[in-house]
């Protein structure tokens, strides 16, 4: 069955640098990837969708790559802020649904 | 705006009690889902239904069912909780109706259900 596996350890990253968190699927290649952000207590946010023909999608400080060859995807925040702190969450489609990741806790030191 | 609004936000049962989750958009979009979220866990996706009128089962439908009472409202029914349910429930939509173009999905803020 299709899997998607996220870092499930918090990355720390001080604030100015680059953040990068990873997303790995198996079996199945997907036509879209999307990246979600999720805070504590709330529903998550949509940020970035990359279909399968496109390497890299960008959005403001955010950069989303798909290489299918790997089966992965990378998602980037540049010149991270605190505010950029939560959970980040990858889907990929299959068939009727989408099959989501449990998510990487990302956390920005000031 | 208010996008898509579930209700309770918390609630407590005993096992064996029914309680039904609410849901509606107000986005017009054609297709609505159920999602339960646990520690450690992607999304699982529980009922969805891509246009008023039809449902379909998700990942994980049993102890479950669902209503598409109009376009709006997507209602998740518990007939009989079970400590298992214990969970935090999202109500999402999206605008798309093809299974290869869901497009974005705009969730709700969720509903804590706890089941003793």
């Amino acid at each position: 069955s299709q899997k998607i596996e996220q870092n499930s350890e918090a990355l720390n990253i001080q604030e100015g640098k680059t953040a990068t968190l990873t997303c790995n699927y198996t079996n199945y290649s997907p036509a879209y990837l999307q990246w979600y952000r999720q805070d504590p207590g709330r529903g998550p946010v949509f940020l970035l969708l990359i279909r399968e023909n496109e390497k890299e999608k960008r959005k403001e400080r955010l950069k989303v790559t798909f290489d299918t060859t790997l089966k992965q995807s990378l998602f980037h925040i540049t010149a991270s802020q605190p505010a950029d702190s939560a959970t980040y969450l990858c889907a990929q489609d299959s068939n009727y649904q989408l099959i989501w990741g449990a998510g990487t806790k990302l956390i920005i030191k000031p | 705006n208010a996008g898509v609004t579930q209700t309770p936000k918390f609630q407590v049962l005993k096992t064996g009690q029914s309680m039904t989750l609410q849901c509606a958009q107000d986005m017009n979009h054609n297709s609505m889902y159920w999602y339960r979220q646990d520690p450690g866990m992607g999304l699982r996706l529980i009922y969805y239904s891509a246009s008023e009128g039809t449902t379909d089962k998700g990942e994980v439908p049993n102890g479950y069912n669902v209503s598409r009472l109009n376009k709006r409202e997507f209602s998740l029914r518990l007939e009989s909780a079970a400590p298992s349910q214990t969970s935090v429930y999202f109500c999402a939509s999206s605008s798309g109706t093809n299974h290869r173009n869901t497009g974005e999905l705009f969730f709700g803020e969720g509903s804590r259900l706890t089941v003793l």
